[in-house]
């Protein structure tokens, strides 16, 4: 069974620093992985997604992601925090098999103070 | 092209009425979900449809939901009975079943019991 776990319920930067959000998969097959991003009181929307072409992914807003097999880890970071980038994140798994369900993480709220 | 409906936005039910929400998927979409997301939390999976095949309803919490789908077209979520810890943002998502099967998610709707 596939699973998604985000390390960190929590984060908090100060503008201008850099991001890492933490996300570990379990896969039996080569997966495909995505970070959504929510802002407050908005709707879902993809930042970037990952599948099986180059294991450097760039996403919107200067967020990438680096997938790594033998660390089973799909991390997003982005050079330098802006006040516009606090929300809630959620990486998220595709199911292997016939019905393509997404498995979701729990999500991690970025807080980023000036 | 028009992206993923949802009706109503909000509704506020008094505890023990049914509720009906519903979505309209992007055209061509095979699959849809529905997830629930209480207040300051991740998303829940309830329920997912692709083309014909059984739905998956292994995320649905009691025998009070229950959800339907016409072909790939729109799909209504009911809840009958409603408790108020039913209270919660009910989001549908649609997507392609070629690609990555990235979802794109409606704008939800606020059900609040009272």
């Amino acid at each position: 069974a596939q699973s998604v776990t985000q390390l960190d319920s929590h984060v908090s930067v100060s503008e201008g620093t850099p991001v890492l959000l933490r996300c570990n998969y379990s896969s039996s097959y080569s997966p495909s992985l995505f970070w959504y991003v929510q802002h407050p009181n908005k709707g879902l929307q993809l930042l970037l997604k990952y599948t099986s072409a180059a294991t450097l992914v760039k996403g919107i807003n200067g967020f990438e992601a680096e997938f790594k097999k033998s660390e089973t880890s799909f991390h997003l970071t982005k050079p330098s925090a802006h006040m516009s980038d606090a929300a809630e994140y959620f990486c998220v798994v595709r199911n292997a098999g016939n019905n393509r369900k997404l498995i979701w993480g729990l999500g991690t709220s970025l807080a980023v103070n000036p | 092209g028009a992206g993923v409906s949802q009706s109503p936005s909000n509704k506020v039910t008094e505890k023990g009425k049914d509720v009906e929400l519903r979505c309209d998927p992007i055209s061509g979409h095979t699959a849809l979900y529905w997830y629930r997301q209480r207040l300051g939390q991740g998303l829940e999976f309830l329920i997912y449809f692709q083309g014909n095949s059984a739905p998956d309803k292994s995320g649905l919490p009691s025998d009070r939901f229950s959800a339907e789908r016409t072909g790939e077209s729109v799909s209504t979520l009911t809840i009958q009975r409603t408790q108020q810890e039913d209270s919660a943002v009910y989001l549908c998502a649609s997507s392609r079943r070629d690609g990555a099967y990235e979802q794109y998610f409606g704008p939800g709707t606020r059900l609040t019991v009272t």
